[in-house]
């Protein structure tokens, strides 16, 4: 195994609302997640690197305090991507490192759709 | 800092011939080197990873890929296509000592005509 969920798949919201979105290691403890967001017909762009315990490190550009982390166990993190808005629609995708396994590889989820109307 | 780049955002082959996907790299050290495909509304699945050790790296679906230090790349191939190839291609390189964070190219999506 190595697998990763998300909940939800699909979510639409009001513009203003917040939304979170979960990531979860299923079969597997996980040292640390991902996140990314990718728009129509793009690539993946790391948000943010969560570890377990810990607050999360933002990439350059990141607002932290929109998009907020918490990995509260080794098998789940969130994100919340507070008063959103349409230009926060995009692709959000959750990856995670195995515990003890091979530190160098990801294991990735289905995604989440946000679309903020 | 390490950077990705795709070659073609677009690839049209015919069934059963060469699927070639063009990835360069830039790292100031040897990274570690990733080939992903992303099917429509779906996450990613890993078809490869170059680490150390052999440059010709066999994966998944018929698929590799060979790290050639000299040129920079790591380009992927498969003999024959088949249409349940169609779909997204992302080369993308990490570093241990970034974190093992992952840099993507901009992905190259592979269409299969009959």
């Amino acid at each position: 195994g190595a697998v990763v969920s998300q909940h939800p798949s699909r979510v639409i919201c009001k513009s203003g609302t917040s939304v979170k979105i979960e990531c979860r290691s299923l079969d597997f403890q996980a040292t640390t997640m991902f996140w990314y967001r990718q728009f129509p017909k793009q690539s993946l762009m790391l948000m943010a690197t969560s570890n377990e315990g810990s607050k999360a490190t933002y990439e350059q550009g990141v607002e932290k305090d929109k998009f907020l982390i918490n990995h509260a166990s080794l098998t789940l993190s969130t994100l919340t991507v507070t008063s959103a808005h349409p230009e926060d629609s995009s692709f959000y995708i959750c990856s995670a490192n195995k515990v003890g396994g091979s530190y160098n590889e990801q294991f990735f989820g289905p995604g989440t759709r946000l679309t903020v109307l | 800092a390490q950077s990705v780049t795709q070659l073609g955002s677009h690839v049209s082959v015919s069934e059963g011939a060469l699927v070639l996907l063009r990835c360069n790299y830039s790292s100031s050290v040897p990274p570690y080197l990733f080939w992903y495909v992303q099917y429509p509304n779906q996450g990613l699945q890993l078809l490869l990873k170059y680490t150390t050790g052999a440059t010709l790296v066999k994966g998944i679906n018929g698929f590799e890929a060979e790290f050639k230090k000299s040129e920079t790349s790591f380009h992927l191939t498969k003999p024959s296509a088949h249409m349940s190839d169609a779909a997204e291609y992302f080369c993308a390189v990490s570093l241990k000592a970034a974190g093992n964070k992952l840099t993507f190219g901009g992905g190259t999506r592979v269409l299969v005509k009959p």
